[in-house]
């Protein structure tokens, strides 16, 4: 009965290749997130997406591309992969209703670290 | 640099001390909330507090809040080996929520 659930947990892979993570929550949540954390735990926001409309795309390279089918299912596909790719991405979600509601509390899933060699 | 900058970056401290450690941020802000990071997991939510709020407190964790110094702290007392973590701060502003660098503690038993 996880909340946010993300898969997989760890994604080995060869630069150049392209890979998905996928992320569903069962909190019945409007609004969900991808945030990448680097080795120095620095996290930063990637995009958001409010009943499966992209609200917030910050400067990310456009080899990343976020997928909502439904307002439970945010996922990411990554096209090329580079080393500098390597990190941990979160998935995350929150009970905000609308783009321009303020955001109280997030609920991130475990992770996935993503090893690029 | 980060909305939200953490001080002290590491902090090691004994059993049944407390533990301070301060988030500053740059913009106006709706709230500000603290997230704990075990390690290997993902941000689980603490505590927020408001921007017309000064302190708050929730079992062992106090948080006060300075809108015109733009600077929070979170106290922890008595604190466990359990406590062992990472903690962020993070301020929301216009519906965005961005995290501080985070503040590394080791509680020792």
């Amino acid at each position: 009965d996880t909340a946010v659930s993300q898969t997989p947990k760890y994604l080995v892979t060869q630069m150049g290749n392209d890979k998905s993570i996928k992320c569903e929550q069962n909190l019945g949540h409007d609004t969900m997130y991808w945030y990448k954390q680097d080795s120095k735990k620095f996290l930063k926001i990637m995009f958001s997406y409010n009943n499966k409309e992209l609200i917030i795309n910050e400067t990310v390279p456009n080899r990343f591309s976020p997928k909502s089918p439904d307002k439970a299912h945010l996922n990411l596909h990554i096209n090329s992969l580079e080393l500098g790719d390597s990190a941990v991405y979160f998935c995350a979600s929150s009970p905000r209703q609308s783009r321009y509601a303020t955001n109280e509390k997030l609920f991130f899933g475990s992770g996935t670290q993503l090893s690029v060699l | 640099s980060q909305q939200g900058e953490e001080d002290p970056q590491a902090l090691s401290i004994q059993e049944g001390e407390n533990a301070t450690m301060n988030c500053s941020y740059k913009t106006s802000i709706n709230n500000l909330q603290w997230y704990r990071q075990n390690s290997g997991r993902g941000l689980v939510h603490l505590i927020l507090i408001r921007s017309n709020e000064r302190e708050k407190h929730s079992g062992r964790l106090r948080v006060t809040l300075d809108t015109s110094k733009k600077s929070s702290s979170l106290l922890i007392t008595a604190s466990r080996a359990a406590d062992t973590a990472s903690y962020f701060c993070a301020t929301d502003n216009a519906g965005k929520s961005t995290f501080g660098d985070g503040t590394t503690l080791t509680v020792k038993p």
